[in-house]
C-alpha cells in the first residue's frame, strides 16, 4: 500500500494571498495523483488529475505540480469559497487507491 | 448534468446488513468503472471498492474485503454496496464515485449517504 501524507495539517491564510500545500507519496507514483477540494457539509469535487491538469470547471488560480513522490497544489491568491479541506490522492499503485489526511485551508 | 445519488443509508445495529444504491445520470453508465468511498465523522477519506464497466472486475479494501460486495446493473443505471457483517467502525457517509476518464481518479461524486452503526 502506498502511503500518502500532507504538510500542513492546517494553514491559516489571509484572502488574497498565494497558498501552497504539500503531499508527498512512500514511494514514486509517477504522475499519478489527484488533489480534492471538500468544503463543510458537501463531497469532495476533483481538482487537479495527472498531477498537473484541472479538472473541468476548475478556476485558473488552481495549479498542481510535481512527480515521482512529491507534489504541490497552489492556489495563486485565495478566495473566500476556497476555505476548505484538500487531499491528495495516488492511483498509480492500487488496490487499495489512497488518499493524504488532508489540509484544512482556514480563515487568518 | 454528470450526477451520482446514493441512498440506503440509515441506522442499522452491530452485525447488521445495508445495502446502498447509486443511481447516475447525465452519461453513459455502462462505459464507465463505479467506485464507493467513506468519511468517517470528522476522518480523512477511504477508498472501499471499485467495480469495471462490466462487472468484469472488482476490487475490496483490507478493511471491508469479505463482508462488502459490489455490484451493478447497466440496464438501471445503477450500481449498488451491499454491507454485511457491520461494526461500529463502519458508521461513515458512502460516496460513489464514477472513475476517471483514463486512470482511477474520482469525478464527480454523489451527494453522500449516511450509515449509522449503533445499538
Amino acid at each position: 500500500e502506498i502511503v500518502m501524507t500532507q504538510s500542513p495539517a492546517t494553514l491559516s491564510v489571509s484572502p488574497g494571498e498565494r497558498v501552497t500545500l504539500s503531499c508527498r507519496a512512500g514511494q514514486s507514483v509517477g504522475n499519478s495523483l489527484a488533489w480534492y477540494q471538500q468544503k463543510l457539509g458537501q463531497a469532495p469535487r476533483l481538482l487537479i488529475y495527472g498531477a498537473s491538469t484541472r479538472a473541468t470547471g476548475v478556476p485558473a488560480r488552481f495549479s498542481g505540480s510535481g512527480s515521482g513522490t512529491e507534489f504541490t497544489l497552489t492556489i495563486s491568491s485565495l478566495q473566500a469559497e476556497d476555505f476548505a479541506i484538500y487531499y491528495c490522492q495516488q492511483y498509480d499503485n492500487w488496490p487499495p487507491l489512497t488518499f493524504a489526511g488532508g489540509t484544512r485551508v482556514e480563515i487568518k | 448534468q454528470v450526477q451520482l445519488v446514493e441512498s440506503g443509508g440509515g441506522v442499522v445495529q452491530p452485525g447488521g446488513s445495508l445495502r446502498l444504491s447509486c443511481v447516475a445520470s447525465g452519461f453513459t453508465f455502462s462505459r464507465f468503472g463505479i467506485h464507493w468511498l467513506r468519511q468517517a465523522p470528522g476522518k480523512g477519506l477511504e477508498w472501499l471498492t471499485f467495480i469495471r464497466k462490466d462487472a468484469s472486475d472488482k476490487y475490496y479494501s483490507d478493511s471491508v474485503k469479505g463482508r462488502f460486495t459490489v455490484s451493478r446493473d447497466n440496464s438501471e443505471n445503477a450500481a449498488y454496496l451491499q454491507m454485511n457483517s457491520l461494526t461500529t467502525e463502519d458508521t461513515a457517509m458512502y460516496y460513489c464515485a464514477r472513475t476517471g476518464l483514463t486512470r482511477n481518479w474520482f469525478d464527480p461524486w454523489g451527494q453522500g449517504t449516511l450509515v449509522t452503526v449503533s445499538s
